[in-house]
C-alpha cells in the first residue's frame, strides 16, 4: 500500500539558510500535519491542513511557514535557520477527521 | 493543559519476559489514546489505539486498556521478543478539526536474547 512521502529523507543546511521540506500524503487523503522531533524527545506537533486551509497551530516558530497545495502535498519552509533547528521533521496524513494518522519516514534536518 | 505522561526508559528485558510501560493522561473530555512505535531509523507506527473508556486496543501481542478512572494506558505484552526493541509513545488526540497528537516522552524498550 501506498504510504506517506517526504523528500528530501535528509538535509543539511547552515545557519540562517533556507530549507523546504515536503510532504505527499498517502492517495485520498486531505489532511496533513506537521511534526519536529528534537534529538531525544517526543514529537511536537507545528501545523496542520485540511482541504489546503490551515487547520490548527501548533508550537510552530515565526520563521516558519507551510501550505498544503491543489493536490493535497504540503510543503514546510524554514527561514533564517538555527542550529535549534536540527531535528527530525516527520509528516502524517490522514483523511477527514479520522483518528489514525500515517507517518512518513521523516526529514532529517541538521543545521551546522 | 493536556499531557501525557509515561515510564522512562530505557526498559531492558529478557527475551519472553513480560513487559509493561506505564502511561497515564491529563486531559479534559474524553479523548483517544494511542501508542505508537518507531524503530531505529524510521518514522512512527500506530501500534493500538483505544477510542473511549473501557476499549481494550491490541495488536502484535501488546494490548492496553483506557482506563478514565485512573487516566491511564498502560501497554503491556506477555512474552517480548527481541524484535519489540524500539522506542514505544503514549499519545493522546481528540480528534476532529484538532486532531492533533499530544504524546509523551517515549520510553525505549531494549530486549536481550
Amino acid at each position: 500500500a501506498a504510504g506517506v512521502i517526504q523528500s528530501p529523507r535528509h538535509l543539511i543546511k547552515e545557519k540562517r539558510e533556507t530549507a523546504t521540506l515536503k510532504c505527499y500524503p498517502i492517495p485520498r487523503h486531505d489532511t496533513v500535519y506537521w511534526y519536529q522531533q528534537g534529538p531525544g524527545q517526543d514529537p511536537q506537533f507545528l501545523i496542520s491542513f485540511y482541504e489546503k486551509m490551515q487547520s490548527d497551530k501548533g508550537s510552530i516558530p515565526d520563521r516558519f511557514s507551510a501550505q498544503q497545495f491543489s493536490d493535497y502535498h504540503s510543503e514546510l519552509n524554514m527561514s533564517s535557520l538555527e542550529l535549534g533547528d536540527s531535528a527530525l521533521y516527520f509528516c502524517a496524513s490522514t483523511r477527514g477527521d479520522s483518528y489514525e494518522q500515517y507517518f512518513g519516514p521523516g526529514t532529517r534536518l541538521t543545521v551546522t | 493543559g493536556n499531557s501525557v505522561t509515561q515510564m522512562e526508559g530505557p526498559v531492558t528485558l529478557s527475551e519472553e519476559a513480560f513487559l509493561t510501560i506505564n502511561c497515564t493522561y491529563t486531559a479534559t473530555g474524553y479523548p483517544s489514546l494511542f501508542w505508537y512505535v518507531q524503530y531505529p531509523g524510521e518514522g512512527l507506527q500506530l501500534l493500538l489505539k483505544a477510542t473511549k473508556a473501557d476499549d481494550k486496543g491490541s495488536n502484535k501481542g501488546f494490548e492496553a486498556t483506557y482506563r478514565k478512572e485512573t487516566t491511564s494506558f498502560h501497554l503491556e505484552k506477555g512474552s517480548v521478543q527481541v524484535s519489540d526493541s524500539a522506542v514505544y509513545f503514549c499519545a493522546l488526540s481528540y480528534g476532529g478539526a484538532t486532531n492533533k497528537l499530544i504524546f509523551g516522552t517515549g520510553t525505549l524498550l531494549a530486549v536481550q536474547p
